[in-house]
């Protein structure tokens, strides 16, 4: 079974300040990894994705993530918020592209 | 290119009644799924699909059907809609490319169900 946890439902950073957005996962098999972005009223859209190569992953937006096997975690990073950075954030797993589990999402808040 | 699109994309039930959402891509994906999304439970699967002809049970199937009688075409549909199914929901196509699956699925803008 899969399960992906996300440490806080809601973060707060001002403009120009790291931003870190926690995931934790747990897989039966070797996962694939995913961070997900919705903006209001919008469907998702995909961040960046771990599938076994580089365990440091970029992605689109100056995001990235870093996969830890030993921590299992797939934690998100972007050097410095900007106010178009607020929105939903969603980690998911998957083993084998048929189930894909997602996280409860944590939502960016970016203060001027 | 328009993607993913859903229809309808807001709709208001009184209990008991029945609907079906569609779901429609143009992009020759294999793989299709029908989210739900609840707030603080993240998305939620309830029917995927692997192929044309091809259907199968996630997360949260009950009260739910799912259809995929063409490639391009998943249809979501609720016989007897009880309060509890009031949700935003979002279909989702997934490539393979050459035989490798890609890992990204490609989301519609939703569609907001509201039971009363």
């Amino acid at each position: 079974a899969q399960s992906v946890t996300q440490l806080g439902s809601h973060v707060s950073v001002s403009e120009g300040a790291l931003v870190l957005l926690r995931c934790n996962y747990s897989s039966s098999v070797p996962p694939y990894l995913f961070w997900y972005v919705q903006y209001p009223n919008q469907g998702l859209q995909l961040l960046l994705k771990y599938t076994s190569a580089a365990t440091l992953v970029k992605g689109i937006n100056g995001f990235e993530a870093e996969f830890k096997k030993s921590e299992t975690s797939f934690h998100l990073t972007k050097p410095s918020a900007h106010m178009s950075d607020a929105a939903e954030y969603f980690c998911a797993v998957s083993g084998d592209g048929q189930n894909f589990v997602f996280g409860p999402g944590t939502r960016l808040s970016v203060l001027p | 290119n328009a993607g993913v699109t859903q229809t309808p994309k807001f709709r208001v039930l009184k209990t008991g009644q029945s609907m079906t959402l569609l779901c429609a891509q143009d992009m020759n994906h294999e793989y299709m799924y029908w989210y739900r999304q609840d707030p603080g439970m993240g998305l939620r699967l309830i029917h995927y699909s692997v192929g044309e002809g091809t259907t199968a049970k996630g997360e949260v199937p009950d009260g739910y059907n799912v259809s995929r009688l063409k490639k391009q075409n998943f249809l979501l549909g609720l016989e007897s809609a009880a309060p509890s199914q009031t949700s935003v929901y979002f279909c989702a196509s997934s490539p393979w490319v050459s035989t490798v699956w890609t890992g990204e699925l490609f989301f519609g803008e939703g569609s907001r169900l509201t039971v009363l």
